[in-house]
Formats: structure tokens, C-alpha cells, sequence
């Protein structure tokens, strides 16, 4: 049984720089969302796939971030010209799209320090 | 605006004893609540979850008890074990929507 996977687990960047994060949802999942937690508080909603569609995003989610699912399986974030503020955990989940089915699966998350 | 609140930040509990955690909800239009556990450098696993149709559902050594009218629900684990000790988050999420709101966490220690 393969749960959700996230690559990487760790990233250290320097401000302004680029980074792309992984995510690789449960085999029969369609949906998908990406969440970020930072020290001390709960995950925040940042954005979720319905297949290759990105249904709704948060207002978190400034012009610096996009992320994408080209065939309804994995999908990437990608945050540009990092600042130091991004700093937290990402943390991708998934779910099935089925009557009644509400729960969603969370990876590991990768942890993401911008120096 | 915290729609999601988790006031105790942390609780201690003798090994074998019971573990209540709290969580307050301020939207009306929740309509289904999750609760997770979180170890260090890991993410959130799924424990239990609840329908606003229900006033209880039980899984083992959990329980979650929802009171509508007081918008508050309860997550009860009995016994504890020390392997509990974890920080746990109540999450709702609203009708017709998908995503989950998450409580900021009550980080749980269960002592030997």
C-alpha cells in the first residue's frame, strides 16, 4: 500500500532563488490539494486538483507560486524568487473523488528553509 | 480569523489514563471534522472523523463526540499509550467545499 510521497524532504535555498517541489498522490486519487504549515500552527488550505484541474487556490497563494498537475497524477509547486517568509513545511495531501469520501491522506511534506 | 480553535496548546497524561482533546468551530456551515496526529518531521496521519449527523463515532481506543449547539468537539483516547504523545490538530470542512481548517495543535505527552 503506497501512500502519498513528496521530494524533496528537505530544501535549503537562498533568497531569490527558484524551487519545485514533488508530490506523488495515492495510485486512485483524483483529488489532490497543497497545504503549508509553519511553527506552531495548523496546515493552511493553499490549493487542490481535481485530476489535471486546479479547482481553487487560496489567497495565500501570491503570483510567486504555481503549481500544476499536466495529467491528473503527481503535481509540482513551484515558488519563485523565494523569500525568507516562505519558509515552512509543504505539505501535500490526497483524496478520492467519491460520494461520502471525505478524508484526505497527507505525505511527509518537505521542509523548506530560505536563507 | 480562526474559525478552528484548539485553546490548549499542550496536555499531559498518566500512561493508562484517559486524553481528552478539545476543538472549538466558529463557521456553521461545517459539516464534517477530522482529527490527526502529527509526529515530528512527518505529516499529518489520519485518526478519526465525524459527520455533523452524528453526535459520536468510536474506532478503538478513540472516540469523537460532537456538540453542535456548543459548536465543540472532543477527541477521547482511552487508555493511553505512551506511543500517543504526538501533537494532534482537529480539522472541519465546510459543505460543498474541499478544503480542510485545520486548529493550531495541542502537542499531547502521555507520562510512563
Amino acid at each position: 500500500d503506497t501512500g502519498v510521497s513528496q521530494n524533496p524532504r528537505h530544501k535549503i535555498t537562498k533568497r531569490g532563488q527558484n524551487v519545485t517541489f514533488r508530490c506523488d498522490p495515492i495510485s486512485e486519487h483524483n483529488r489532490l490539494y497543497w497545504y503549508r504549515q509553519t511553527l506552531g500552527q495548523g496546515p493552511e488550505f493553499l490549493t487542490y486538483f481535481q485530476n489535471e484541474a486546479q479547482l481553487e487556490k487560496s489567497r495565500l497563494l501570491s503570483d510567486r507560486f504555481s503549481a500544476e498537475r499536466p495529467k491528473g497524477s503527481f503535481s509540482t509547486l513551484e515558488i519563485q524568487r523565494t523569500e525568507q517568509g516562505d519558509s515552512a513545511m509543504y505539505l501535500c495531501a490526497s483524496s478520492r473523488d467519491r460520494a461520502g469520501v471525505k478524508t484526505q491522506y497527507f505525505g511527509p511534506g518537505t521542509r523548506l528553509l530560505v536563507l | 480569523d480562526q474559525q478552528v480553535k484548539q485553546n490548549s496548546p499542550s496536555l499531559s497524561v498518566q500512561e493508562g489514563r484517559i486524553s481528552i482533546l478539545n476543538c472549538d468551530y466558529t463557521n456553521s456551515m461545517f459539516d464534517y471534522f477530522l482529527w490527526y496526529k502529527k509526529y515530528p518531521a512527518e505529516g499529518p496521519t489520519f485518526l478519526i472523523s465525524i459527520s455533523s449527523i452524528k453526535d459520536k463515532n468510536e474506532d478503538g481506543r478513540f472516540t469523537v463526540f460532537l456538540n453542535k449547539s456548543a459548536k465543540h468537539l472532543s477527541l477521547h483516547i482511552v487508555p493511553s499509550q505512551p506511543g500517543d504523545s504526538a501533537v494532534y490538530f482537529c480539522a472541519a470542512r465546510a459543505q460543498g467545499a474541499q478544503k480542510l481548517v485545520f486548529g493550531q495543535g495541542t502537542r499531547l505527552t502521555i507520562n510512563p
